[in-house]
């Protein structure tokens, strides 16, 4: 079967930096990406790994083991806009995308 | 704003009903997916058409079926409702097939209530 793994909820507070995990189980794998969605609103696209190491966008960056089945996403300078559901989601034989259950991740100030 | 555009933004309707969501994709983008979200939970992938074809399956229920007409746009269509289907549905357009490198493109969703 396929799963992904990831905390329900992470809180932090403005300015400090955050880690969200990720594992999965699945087969055919060809990648890990995550997503952003705001209460409800359109999930939009933060970054993609497709081989080992590290991808840095901005205050995002994400990162990818193979061997271990298990990624990240951090994110630095924490501002209260980012708050919001981040997921992770295996891109698997044929494209198709299996998004975890999401990370709700609180920003304080 | 992500080009995709959904109708309607809002359904109530009841068990048993039969509706119609419709999609229209980014400019030039070739593949469909829908996707449903039920509260508290993540984005379940029912279906992607590619060029008019069915592309790839997911966990969609029989009672739901779409497809993708010439000019590319989609509709989804959902028959026996039950209370169980309210969600949220998703929309998602990408430029080619589908595939590890490609970004899917997210509309902002038809919320569906069925009482």
């Amino acid at each position: 079967g396929q799963s992904l793994e990831q905390p329900s909820e992470v809180t932090a507070v403005e300015g400090a930096i955050v880690q969200i995990n990720c594992t999965y189980q699945t087969s055919g794998f060809y990648g890990l990406s995550w997503y952003q969605q705001h209460d409800g609103g359109a999930p939009t696209f933060l970054s993609y790994n497709g081989l080992d190491g590290l991808e840095e966008t901005g205050r995002f960056s994400s990162f990818l083991s193979r061997s271990d089945s298990y990624g990240y996403l951090l994110l630095q300078e924490l501002q209260m806009k980012d708050s919001a559901s981040y997921f992770c989601a295996v891109c698997n034989q044929g494209g198709k995308l299996i998004f975890g259950q999401g990370t709700e991740l609180s920003v304080k100030p | 704003d992500s080009g995709v555009t959904q109708t309607p933004k809002h359904l109530i309707t009841a068990t048993g009903q039969r509706v119609t969501l419709r999609c229209s994709p980014r400019s030039g983008d070739l593949s469909v997916y829908w996707y449903q979200q039920s509260l508290d939970q993540g984005l379940q992938f029912l279906i992607q058409y590619y060029n008019g074809e069915e592309r790839a399956k997911g966990n969609i229920l029989e009672r739901f079926s779409a497809q993708q007409f010439p000019d590319l746009h989609s509709e989804l269509n959902l028959s026996s409702l039950e209370l169980g289907d309210s969600a949220l549905y998703f929309c998602a357009s990408s430029p080619l097939g589908g595939g590890a490198t490609e970004t899917q493109y997210f509309g902002p969703g038809t919320r569906l209530l069925v009482l």
